[in-house]
C-alpha cells in the first residue's frame, strides 16, 4: 500500500471488554512499531517487531497488553480487559530495515482513537 | 533514563519565524528528528540531524543542535497557517529504539 494502514480509526468500548487493534505496514518494511499517544504525553514505546527476531516488548505496560506480527507483514495490537487509562490514540510505525536505515526513519499510520467508557 | 523536554505551546503570527525549543538527556544520542503530527494524522519526519553536525537547513526549516546543552531547535521561516500542528523532537541513540518528547502545538495566527 500507499502507507502505514491502522483500523479502525476510531473504537469505543466498554470497560472490560477486550479490543483488537490493526496495523498494515508499508510492503518490504521489516521493523514495526507501537506507540501509544495519550492526551498531553509523548509518545510511550510499546512494542518492537523487526523481522524474524524476537520482538521488544519492553514497553507494554501490562499483561493485559500484546501484540502478534504474522507472517512479517501485518500487526494486531490486543488488550484484554480494557480499563479507562487504556483510553488514547494508538500508533503504529514500520520502517525499511533495523533502525530504519541510516536515518531511522519511521513512517506512521493515523492511529487508531481508543476510548474506554 | 532517556528524557526529551519540550515546551507544549507555541503561537505565532503568520509570517513570522517559529522557534520550537527541545532538550535532550542522553549525550549518547546520535540521531536526533523532529516529527510534525496534523490534527487525525499520524506523525510525518520533517528533519533530522547527526548528532556531529551543528545545523541543517531545507527550505524554511532549519535545525540548530547545541550538543554541549543537549538542546535542539527547529525555526520555521516565514511560517504558514498549514504549519499549524504538534512538533515531536526524539533521539536515538541507534536508530532502532526513539525516545519522543510530550510534543509542542504550534498554533499560527492569522
Amino acid at each position: 500500500g500507499a502507507g502505514v494502514s491502522q483500523s479502525p480509526s476510531n473504537k469505543v468500548t466498554e470497560k472490560g471488554k477486550d479490543v483488537e487493534l490493526r496495523c498494515d505496514p508499508i510492503s518490504g518494511h521489516t521493523a514495526l512499531y507501537w506507540y501509544r499517544q495519550s492526551l498531553g504525553q509523548g509518545l510511550e514505546f510499546l512494542i518492537y517487531f523487526q523481522g524474524n527476531s524476537a520482538p521488544d516488548k519492553s514497553g507494554l505496560p501490562s499483561d493485559r497488553f500484546s501484540a502478534e506480527r504474522t507472517g512479517g507483514s501485518v500487526s494486531t495490537l490486543t488488550i484484554q480487559r480494557t480499563q479507562q487509562e487504556d483510553s488514547a490514540v494508538y500508533l503504529c510505525a514500520s520502517s525499511l530495515e533495523r533502525g530504519g536505515g541510516r536515518h531511522g526513519k519511521l513512517f506512521f499510520g493515523s492511529g487508531t482513537q481508543l476510548s474506554v467508557l | 533514563g532517556e528524557d526529551v523536554e519540550q515546551s507544549l505551546f507555541l503561537s505565532v503570527r503568520e509570517g513570522d519565524s517559529s522557534v520550537i525549543n527541545c532538550t535532550y538527556t542522553d549525550s549518547s544520542s546520535t540521531y536526533l528528528y523532529w516529527y510534525k503530527q496534523e490534527p487525525g494524522a499520524g506523525l510525518q519526519l520533517l528533519t533530522y540531524i547527526f548528532s556531529n553536525m551543528d545545523m541543517k537547513q531545507d527550505q524554511r526549516l532549519t535545525v540548530l543542535l547545541n550538543k554541549k546543552d543537549k538542546h535542539l531547535s527547529l525555526r520555521i521561516a516565514d511560517t504558514q497557517t498549514g504549519d499549524s500542528a504538534i512538533y515531536f523532537c526524539a533521539e536515538s541513540i541507534d536508530g532502532q529504539n526513539f525516545v519522543f518528547g510530550p510534543g509542542t502545538r504550534l498554533s499560527v495566527l492569522p
